[in-house]
C-alpha cells in the first residue's frame, strides 16, 4: 500500500530557530497538504498545494510559514522563526484529486519548540 | 467559518453492541470523509461520501451522508475491541478539509 513518508518523526528546536519538515507524498498524487494538530485538539488545515503553487491557506499559515516542492518527490514545510505555540504534530497528506478524493496522511512530525 | 460537530465526544460500549456516531454542520461540503486516528499517528481514511443521501458500507461499518450534504453518521454493527479508536469526520471544500474533534470509541471485551 502506497504511503506518505514524513521526516523527522520528532524534532525539538529552540524558539526563534528555523525548521524544515519533510514529506514524500504518494508518487502519482497531484495535491499536497499540510495539517497540524496541537495536543488534545482537532486537526487543523494549514495549506494545500497543486501545480507548484498554493491553492488555499488558512489564517494560521502566515508569512512565517512556507512550502516548497523542490524536486519531483519531496514536499517541505518551513517555519522561519519558531514560536512556542508552533509546538504540534504536523501531518503531510496527498490526494489524487480534489477534496472529493480521500487523503492519505503521513505519520506526522512531532515538533517541540522550547 | 465552517465547523463540524461530532457527537458523542466519548463512547464506551461492550463488545457485540451496535453504535452510531454523528457529524453535523451548518455548512454544505463537497464531500464528507471519515478517518480513524490512533494515538501519535496520522488519520487513516475509512471512506469518502460525495452524493447527498449516499450510503456506503465497509464490512461492519455503515456511513451515510445527509441529503443536504451537511451531516453524516457512522454506524458500527457488533463492535469489536479492535474498533477502539478516535473516529474523525472531515468536510471537504475549496482544496481543504475541516475536521471535527472526533468521537473516542472504546469497545470493552
Amino acid at each position: 500500500e502506497p504511503e506518505v513518508t514524513q521526516t523527522p518523526s520528532h524534532q525539538v528546536t529552540q524558539m526563534g530557530q528555523e525548521v524544515i519538515l519533510r514529506c514524500v507524498p504518494i508518487s502519482n498524487h497531484l495535491y499536497f497538504y499540510w495539517y497540524r494538530q496541537i495536543l488534545g485538539q482537532k486537526v487543523e488545515f494549514l495549506v494545500s498545494f497543486y501545480n507548484n503553487e498554493i491553492s488555499e491557506k488558512s489564517e494560521i499559515f502566515d508569512d512565517q510559514f512556507s512550502v516548497e516542492r523542490p524536486d519531483g518527490s519531496n514536499f517541505t514545510l518551513k517555519i522561519r522563526s519558531t514560536k512556542l505555540e508552533d509546538s504540534a504534530m504536523y501531518f503531510c497528506a496527498s490526494s489524487g484529486g480534489t477534496e472529493i478524493y480521500g487523503y492519505t496522511f503521513g505519520s506526522g512530525t512531532r515538533l517541540t519548540v522550547v | 467559518t465552517q465547523l463540524l460537530e461530532q457527537s458523542p465526544q466519548f463512547l464506551s460500549i461492550q463488545e457485540g453492541e451496535n453504535l452510531t456516531v454523528y457529524c453535523n454542520s451548518s455548512s454544505v461540503f463537497s464531500s464528507l470523509q471519515w478517518y480513524r486516528q490512533e494515538p501519535g499517528e496520522g488519520p487513516v481514511l475509512l471512506v469518502t461520501v460525495v452524493t447527498g443521501g449516499e450510503v456506503k458500507k465497509l464490512k461492519r461499518l455503515t456511513f451515510q451522508f445527509g441529503d443536504a450534504r451537511k451531516d453524516s453518521s457512522l454506524h458500527i454493527t457488533a463492535a469489536q475491541p479492535g474498533d477502539t479508536g478516535l473516529y474523525l469526520c472531515a468536510g471537504g471544500s475549496n482544496y481543504k478539509l475541516t475536521f471535527g474533534k472526533g468521537t473516542l470509541l472504546t469497545v470493552n471485551p
